[in-house]
């Protein structure tokens, strides 16, 4: 069955240090998602990327994060400076239409500890 | 702004019990509401969802229930199992892109 695959599973970096969470998602997809799970919490929305552009972003995905698709499979999302507070688990998802018409597809996560 | 309420937070059933999780939302213009179920250490996966044209969706043992005059819906689990065990949340989304998650409740199915 295909899954959405996500690398690193855990990283633990310092604040201020650059991180970058990697992602590929279903090769037929055309719509990628990243979602936030702070520990506990609910899952929030960051950002979605379509035709090569981001599509809509919340107000959590401010100037520190950023989004690529460098290949054509990978789907990476940047965090500049980290700080403690963006230590969380990251989802990357993808699917073939609109996630409001089709189904979204997790990745089993990326859990990102700012010490 | 909270855009989606979950309750409870946390639920134990006996096995066979029917654990019922509930879900409000504030934005009229929100048209797919799914529930997902995630396991320790596992990404969400999808469950169920249902549009607001319709009142009750079934899929095997899993139910919504939908009430749109009082912005609600809720999820049945029947004949609930110890593999049921898990976090819950519901969804709203207006039209794609971004989704609204619920809280999460965390599920308890004792054998």
């Amino acid at each position: 069955e295909p899954e959405v695959t996500q690398t690193p599973s855990h990283q633990v970096t310092q604040m201020g240090q650059e991180v970058i969470l990697r992602c590929v998602p279903i090769s037929n997809h055309l719509y990628f998602y990243w979602y936030r799970q702070i520990l506990g919490q609910k899952v929030e929305f960051l950002v979605s990327f379509y035709n090569n552009e981001i599509s809509e972003k919340s107000e959590i995905f401010d100037d520190q994060f950023s989004v690529e698709r460098p290949d054509g499979s990978n789907f990476t999302l940047k965090i500049r400076s980290t700080k403690l507070e963006d230590s969380a688990m990251y989802f990357c998802a993808s699917s073939s239409k609109l996630a409001g018409i089709g189904e979204l597809f997790f990745g089993e996560g990326s859990r990102l500890t700012v010490l | 702004q909270q855009q989606v309420k979950q309750s409870p937070q946390s639920l134990i059933v006996q096995k066979g019990g029917i654990p019922i999780i509930n879900c409000a939302y504030e934005n009229t213009a929100f048209d797919y509401f799914p529930w997902y179920q995630q396991f320790p250490g596992k990404g969400p996966a999808l469950l169920i969802a249902i549009r607001p044209d319709v009142s009750e969706k079934k899929e095997g043992r899993f139910t919504i229930s939908f009430n749109k005059s009082a912005k609600q819906f809720s999820l049945h689990i029947m004949d609930s199992q110890p593999g049921d065990s898990a976090t819950y949340f519901c969804a709203a989304s207006k039209s794609g892109n971004q989704f609204y998650f619920g809280t999460g409740t965390s599920l308890t199915v004792i054998p």
